[in-house]
Formats: structure tokens, sequence, C-alpha cells
């Protein structure tokens, strides 16, 4: 039991290049969410699904896509990054009856030049 | 938006010294939840605060919900090494949105 898995650990991109950030769960958790964390400002939510085919925005979804195939992958879109999406990204799982609760993935921690 | 504001921003105490952190909501919460970072890891989950006046003890850590469940606290007494690492609240209004205060980061000095 893997929990969530977050790849990859570490990525550099060039502005205006695209790229996907992978998250999967083993966990058969129905919620699944992204957030991005900037020093001072905590955790913002970026998208999240409560089931698979079902996605919504967030805080800050601008630049980012999701989809939701199936129940075990949610994976994050940077359509054309730009520096200000230099940032660490964590993936996030939670049970549908306790739904609030979060376990997190290790994070991406993303640079774009 | 619903805000969640958390202070201080950063603490820095001795060994055994008690620390608090605050959260404060511009609205009324359902509940309020509890994290802990350790440097260069993730959130992990501390406690879930739902009732008004709620107080739940972790061994050393104690966490209270305000009466208007608007306002948490986090007190941790006599602090060790193994407490550093940043501190968030987490504010639930309805769903499953999150909205995360921006942190305490805690350092201890042995």
């Amino acid at each position: 039991n893997a929990g969530v898995t977050q790849t990859p650990k570490f990525q550099v991109l060039k502005t205006g290049q695209s790229m996907t950030l992978q998250c999967a769960q083993d966990m058969n958790h129905e919620y699944m969410s992204w957030y991005r964390q900037d020093p001072g400002m905590g955790l913002r939510l970026i998208h999240y699904s409560v089931g698979a085919g079902i996605t919504d925005q967030g805080e800050v979804p601008n630049g980012y896509n999701v989809s939701r195939s199936t129940t075990e992958d949610f994976p994050l879109r940077l359509l054309s990054a730009a520096p200000s999406q230099t940032s660490v990204y964590f993936c996030a799982s939670s049970d549908r009856l306790i739904k609030n609760i979060q376990y997190f993935g290790a994070g991406t921690r993303l640079s774009v030049l | 938006g619903q805000q969640v504001m958390q202070i201080p921003q950063y603490q820095h105490v001795q060994e055994g010294e008690d620390f608090t952190t605050y959260c404060n909501s511009s609205t009324t919460l359902s509940n309020i939840q509890w994290y802990k970072q350790r440097p260069g890891g993730h959130p992990v989950f501390l406690i879930q605060l739902v009732k008004s006046g709620e107080v739940k003890k972790q061994k050393r850590l104690t966490f209270q919900f305000g009466e208007a469940k608007k306002n948490s606290s986090l007190h941790i007494t006599a602090t060790q090494t193994t407490d550093v690492g940043t501190y968030f609240c987490a504010g639930v209004k309805g769903g499953n949105k999150l909205v995360f205060g921006a942190g305490t980061i805690l350092r201890v000095k042995s």
C-alpha cells in the first residue's frame, strides 16, 4: 500500500514548455486534489475531483488542466509553463466517508526558468 | 472568498518552552483540521475538530476550536526538537474544499 505517489519529484522547465505531473493513489479514495505551496501562502487548491469523470476548479486553476479517467489517477497538466508556476505541487486524496481529511503525496518541486 | 489567517508566521523557541499557533476565519467553519509538515516533507494530518468549543489532546499537543467556530489554536507544551516543522490549519465550510492557513514555521533550539 503505497498511498499517494507523485512523479517526478523534481522538474525544471523552460517558459512555454508543457508537462504533466502524475499522481496515483491505491487507497480507492474517491476524492483527489492538487495544491501548490508557495512560501508564506500555505497550500492553495488548484483543481479537485470527487470521482472518476468529475473535476472542478479550486482557488488558482488558471494555467492548469486536469482529468480523472480512473479512480486511481489524477494528472495535472501545465499547458504553457510560466515562471509564476515555480512552486511545490502536492497531490492529495481523501476517503468519501471522511472526505475532508487529506492524504498527501511527497510533492513535485517545479522550477520554470 | 473564504480566508483563514494564521499567526505567527514564524516562531523560534528554546527546547522545553511552549508554543502556540492561532487560526482565525472570517466566516463560520463546519470544522477545522491541523496538519504538520516536516522540513522537506509533505503535510500530515494531525486532527480534526468539529464541535463548538471542542478541545482535543494528543500527548503534548492541545487543539481548541472556538465557541463561534471561527478560530482555533494549537498549543505544544515543552517543545522538543522533533516538533520542528510547519503547522497548518485548514478550514472547511461545506463541501470538500479545504482552505489552508499560511502556516506557522516552528524552530526549536536545543
